[in-house]
């Protein structure tokens, strides 16, 4: 079956842009995570949607915003980019509530300049 | 969830056993033990876990002690491929509505 697909995988952007990141999940799956990964800070949750509500919200600034939609596929927008905000972003999907059975895209890989 | 202690770092020869080491001695009774790890520039993939006994699958196996305060992943013939970042996460089952959170972990490197 297929995979989690994120596009981009790669994006530079400018400073004080913004930018929509997109996950499409495992088909079925209705759990969507999304996590920023720095060398600095390691890997860090933003939040997780659930039949398109967020459900969890990690604690990042209002900067940071996401959304599904009905068919799971989500999204993720960053406004006004920091040079901070480059990073890998990674989307997770989850069928059900088991802790081993997150599914990891391969990232969009983000460059702010 | 339990707090967990993993060396920084770690190497291992090729066609080696790879013995990772975490330690949790404040798990409580409904807690696994969990271990993802992440190749370079991919996502997180799910190894294995467990609960009190020592589990096995075609990626590795997981020996947990008795008293369930350490734990060890065991890759029995390491290769290049396995070269990664490996996670060792301890929470409850059904805490699936919670975010999974990811510490350090150690960076295993396989040497040719």
């Amino acid at each position: 079956k297929a995979g989690v697909t994120q596009t981009p995988r790669y994006l530079i952007k400018t400073r004080g842009q913004q930018v929509t990141l997109s996950c499409s999940p495992i088909s079925g799956h209705r759990s969507v995570s999304w996590y920023q990964q720095t060398p600095g800070q390691g890997l860090q949750f933003l939040f997780e949607y659930f039949s398109e509500t967020q459900r969890n919200k990690g604690n990042f600034p209002g900067r940071f915003s996401g959304r599904q939609f009905s068919n799971s596929r989500s999204e993720m927008n960053v406004s006004t980019l920091e040079l901070g905000d480059s990073a890998l972003y990674l989307c997770a999907s989850k069928q059900g509530e088991a802790n081993y059975g997150y599914t990891f895209g391969s990232g969009t890989r983000l460059t702010v300049v | 969830d339990a707090k967990t202690t993993q060396p920084t770092s770690m190497d291992c020869a090729e066609g080696r056993a790879a013995n990772l080491p975490c330690n949790h001695s404040t798990i409580s009774g409904n807690e696994y033990v969990y271990w993802y790890r992440q190749i370079h520039s991919q996502g997180p993939q799910y190894i294995i876990h467990g609960l009190k006994n020592n589990e096995t699958n075609e990626m590795a196996s997981l020996i947990i002690t008795e008293d369930r305060k350490s734990s060890t992943l065991i890759l029995p013939h390491a290769t290049l491929r396995d070269t990664a970042v490996y996670y060792c996460i301890v929470r409850p089952e059904g805490t699936g509505r919670r975010a999974l959170t990811f510490g350090s972990g150690t960076r295993l490197q396989v040497q040719p």
